[in-house]
């Protein structure tokens, strides 16, 4: 069974623009949540989508947003990058009920 | 907001040693995960935890949940090349939602 899988690998924006990160989970799993991880703050919780539903959201501006598909694929965006967004966004996905998230290799976005 | 204090934050070891490394909060926690990062990639599962006081192996990895539900810990015996990397601990503190809090990783370097 394939893994998760998570477009583009690396993206290079300035700062203002906008970007859109693709996710597909696990065939069968419908829980995807996304994560920030960057060298001073870690791993942080961005939000979790269940159904196409947001069920949890971190603390993060609004320029984060995110959405999920009928298929359970999933994107996020950030608009008005700023340097600080520079990051490896990473992708997990979980079958309902189990508490276990698999990440994907995440995309490695850098603002210049 | 909830926090995960890991330690040690990094090691440098001889190949063969065990190593230990735990992960401790002031909230309880329902779930514990460990997870190995390898540079540009996601973090892979290890081992999950469900129950206080719940011991579990996995090959050379052995986690424990801990009695107060507050900490986590995880060994590896026997240590390989193939360990060094960044190993993280997280924790879901809410019953059904995905959201994990992890700890700021241990860096694990073998020395051959």
């Amino acid at each position: 069974k394939a893994g998760v899988t998570q477009t583009p690998r690396y993206l290079i924006k300035t700062r203002g623009q906008q970007v859109t990160l693709s996710c597909s989970p696990i065939s069968g799993h419908r829980s995807v949540s996304w994560y920030q991880q960057t060298p001073g703050q870690g791993l942080q919780f961005l939000f979790e989508y269940f159904s196409e539903t947001q069920r949890n959201k971190g603390n993060f501006p609004g320029r984060f947003s995110g959405r999920q598909f009928s298929n359970s694929r999933s994107e996020m965006n950030v608009s008005t990058l700023e340097l600080g967004d520079s990051a490896l966004y990473l992708c997990a996905s979980s079958l309902t009920g189990s508490h276990e998230q698999y990440f994907g290799p995440g995309t490695r976005l850098t603002v210049t | 907001g909830q926090q995960l204090n890991q330690s040690p934050q990094s090691m440098f070891i001889q190949e063969g040693e065990d190593v230990s490394m735990n992960c401790t909060s002031s909230s309880i926690f329902n779930t514990w995960l460990w997870y190995k990062q390898d540079p540009g990639e996601g973090p892979v599962l290890l081992i999950a935890l469900y129950k206080a006081g719940e011991l579990t192996s996995n090959g050379r990895l052995t986690a424990q949940f801990g009695i107060t539900r507050k900490d986590s810990f995880l060994n590896i015996s026997a240590s390989i090349p193939s360990d060094v990397g960044i190993y993280f601990c997280a924790g879901r503190i809410i019953q059904g939602a995905q959201k994990l809090v992890f700890g700021q990783g241990t860096r694990l370097t073998i020395n051959p």
